[in-house]
């Protein structure tokens, strides 16, 4: 089993509509969660970091379920400019970074 | 904050060819190093990590190695390049503030001909 896993997508949706994507993790001692940003052939960049109670920055809402293991994102309102693969970040005890394979979302005019 | 600087952004290699790609670090002291290959379409491997000088442990058995001669400098190598080794290669670092994520180097796309 892999240790963090994502549905690939594509998500394609229309500009101002919601879209919302999980990511499980197989490791329980995991302690930190991210949800990093990546463009066609460009490095990742951190979209926002997820906090037990759940946090949002703006349009993005990020959500942390430590007993089901699994982090999620939402975005409201989607711009065309959020058209991206979204990669779920999770880090063990032991700063061993691990990404899922990303989300493809392409937000439509 | 953390920077990371990578270079070459591009690199055409023949196969059996040696590799240099270096990373270096700005802005953090004793910084986690990470490098990861990102082939096309695909996710990314952790390939190396180092949490000091000296210090490298290794995900993935391969042709590849690193090194971590200083602090804030962690080298990818190999002395000879496989076909299979064309990717998108990323150096990152970590400053050791657990809320501040991973900062990526702007990658180096190596193509193996």
């Amino acid at each position: 089993r892999k240790e963090v896993e994502q549905d690939p997508g594509p998500f394609n949706v229309p500009e101002g509509a919601t879209v919302a994507f999980n990511c499980t993790y197989s490791n329980s001692a995991s302690q930190s969660f991210f949800w990093y940003r990546q463009d066609c052939r460009k490095e990742p960049k951190l979209l926002m970091s997820v906090y037990s109670s759940g946090n949002e920055d703006g349009r993005f809402t990020a959500q942390l379920n430590r007993a089901s293991q699994y982090i999620s994102l939402l975005i409201r309102d989607s711009k065309l400019s959020d058209s991206a693969t979204y990669l779920c970040v999770v880090i063990s005890n032991d700063y061993k970074l691990s990404f899922g394979a990303g989300t493809t979302v392409t937000v439509r005019a | 904050s953390q920077t990371i600087h990578q270079w070459p952004a591009t690199l055409v290699q023949p196969v059996g060819s040696p590799l240099s790609l270096e990373c270096t670090v700005e802005g953090t002291s004793n910084p986690n190093l990470y490098w990861y290959r990102q082939a096309a379409g695909r996710g990314l491997q952790l390939l190396f990590y180092s949490v000091g000088i000296g210090q490298i442990s290794s995900e993935v058995p391969q042709n590849l190695s690193a090194s971590r001669p200083q602090d804030r400098q962690f080298i990818l190598s190999s002395k000879k390049l496989l076909l299979s080794d064309s990717g998108f290669y990323l150096c990152a670092g970590y400053p050791g503030t657990a809320n501040y994520g991973y900062t990526f180097g702007s990658g180096t796309r190596l193509t193996v001909v």
